[in-house]
């Protein structure tokens, strides 16, 4: 399976910061098959990028994503209050698909 | 409006089984692939098995493989998760999610509200 790493596991940060979350793979996934979600506490998570840096309907543009191969990043440009939650990141180009650990993210 | 509603969560013993549904509506259902991701408390996702839209090719996690089996009814427009020999592991909230594909990309970009499943003694 594809083991998926990000970094930081947890970040705390002011309104208005710019953020950077990274994912790592295992092995090299290309370009096109690493997505983004944002999960709050009690709810479902939300697909926030597809494809490494296609934003999801309805996603504030402020979300951004890039990478390929093994290394991806997720950024937020300019972090607001409700931008609070754990970030996940997720390949589908080997099953079984798998999910970074999380990058919970606070707001100071 | 998208909506997938699961049911059938519960308390059950280890070795003990449950069924899971999923109701789909606002979308052509039998155009998606399908797959349920779980959350064990305090944890992380992991995906579980997904389906294609007819169901013909079905994938796992090896840790289910044998114990778990993913379905679909299109007439009914409601996706399924048959668990049996439950363990202690098995223990953490389901989730129905839009999108499955045997090869390719594909996303999640729907989710339901989760069910949760425990399995203690």
């Amino acid at each position: 399976d594809i083991q998926m790493s990000q970094s930081p596991a947890s970040l705390s940060a002011s309104v208005g910061d710019r953020v950077t979350i990274t994912c790592r793979a295992s092995q090299n996934i290309a370009t096109s098959y690493l997505n983004w979600y944002q999960q709050k506490p009690r709810q479902a998570p939300k697909l926030l990028i597809y494809a490494a840096s296609n934003l999801y309907s309805g996603v504030p543009s402020r979300f951004s994503g890039s990478g390929s191969k093994t290394d991806f990043t997720l950024t937020i440009s300019s972090l607001q209050p409700e931008d609070f939650g754990t970030y996940y990141c997720q390949q589908s180009f080997s099953a079984p698909a798998t999910f970074g650990q999380g990058t919970k993210v606070d707001i100071k | 409006e998208v909506q997938l509603v699961e049911s059938g969560g519960g308390v059950v013993r280890p070795g003990g089984s449950l069924r899971l549904s999923c109701e789909a509506s606002g979308f052509i259902f039998d155009d998606h692939g399908m797959s349920w991701v779980r959350q064990a408390p305090g944890k992380g996702l992991e995906w579980v098995s997904g389906l294609i839209w007819n169901g013909d090719s079905t994938a796992y996690i090896d840790s289910v493989k044998g114990r778990f089996t993913i379905s679909r009814d299109n007439a009914k427009n409601s996706l399924y998760l048959q668990m049996n020999s439950l363990r202690a592991e098995d223990t953490a909230i389901y989730y129905c999610a839009r999108g499955y594909a045997v090869a390719g990309l594909y996303y999640f970009d729907y989710w339901g509200q989760g069910t949760l499943v425990t399995v203690s003694s």
